[in-house]
């Protein structure tokens, strides 16, 4: 099935750091989503973004919606020890119900 | 991931047995998700369902697997005769009635981890 490709596909940073990471695919979205999966655990919703160009944060948090709606790119600044784990991305287009998911960030921090 | 209950949340079967996935949605959502992850990877869409309704079941495997939300009661994900390659990490998301345009995330369970010995 479709799948959105994420990058990078695993990192290791130091506490501290600011990370970058980014999801592309070949359709357009009119909505992007980033999750966060702990080990174990379900996905938990992180942020929404709805409108091209969107900027939006949550606390250390801030993800974008980009201008063509074919990527997203979401940052996190002073990274700390608990935000280890998989970084989703998830597109969906207007009309449709479903949301395709990327294939993951693994994060690893060190402290 | 209050709100979205699966259960359970570790499964063992042996091959051949019969595994039944349970998940009930948030109060207030009538839409019901379930995807897949293998270890070390994504989330792969399976099957969306409104109450006594399959929606979409695009990404069920042809034999084996069904799905329903019946009424009353929680969805269930149903797994047939299973195999070792059945093994992964099942969840469940919901959502409520999309009206217009409005888009809404996806709001997961905590998951049921199916093993096949």
């Amino acid at each position: 099935g479709q799948q959105l490709n994420q990058s990078p596909q695993s990192m290791f940073i130091q506490e501290g750091e600011d990370v970058s990471m980014n999801c592309t695919s070949s359709s357009i979205f009119n909505t992007w989503l980033w999750y966060k999966q702990d080990p174990g655990e379900g996905p938990v919703l992180l942020i929404a973004l709805y409108k091209a160009g969107e900027l939006t944060s949550n606390g250390r948090l801030t993800a974008q919606f980009g201008i063509t709606r074919k990527d997203s790119f979401l940052n996190i600044s002073a990274s700390i020890p608990s935000d280890v784990g998989i970084y989703f991305c998830a597109g969906r287009d207007s009309g449709t119900y479903k949301y395709i998911f990327g294939t993951g960030t693994r994060l690893k921090v060190l402290a | 991931n209050a709100g979205v209950m699966q259960n359970p949340r570790h499964l063992v079967r042996r091959r051949g047995q019969e595994a039944r996935l349970r998940c009930s949605p948030m109060k207030g959502h009538s839409h019901v998700y379930w995807y897949r992850q293998l270890p070390e990877e994504g989330l792969k869409f399976m099957v969306y369902l409104q109450k006594e309704n399959i929606i979409d079941e695009s990404g069920m495997p042809k034999e084996r697997f069904s799905a329903e939300f019946p009424k009353e009661g929680p969805s269930i994900l149903r797994i047939q005769q299973v195999v070792r390659g059945d093994s992964a990490a099942y969840f469940c998301a919901s959502s409520p009635q999309l009206q217009g345009n409005e888009a809404y995330g996806y709001t997961f369970g905590s998951g049921t981890r199916l093993t096949v010995v």
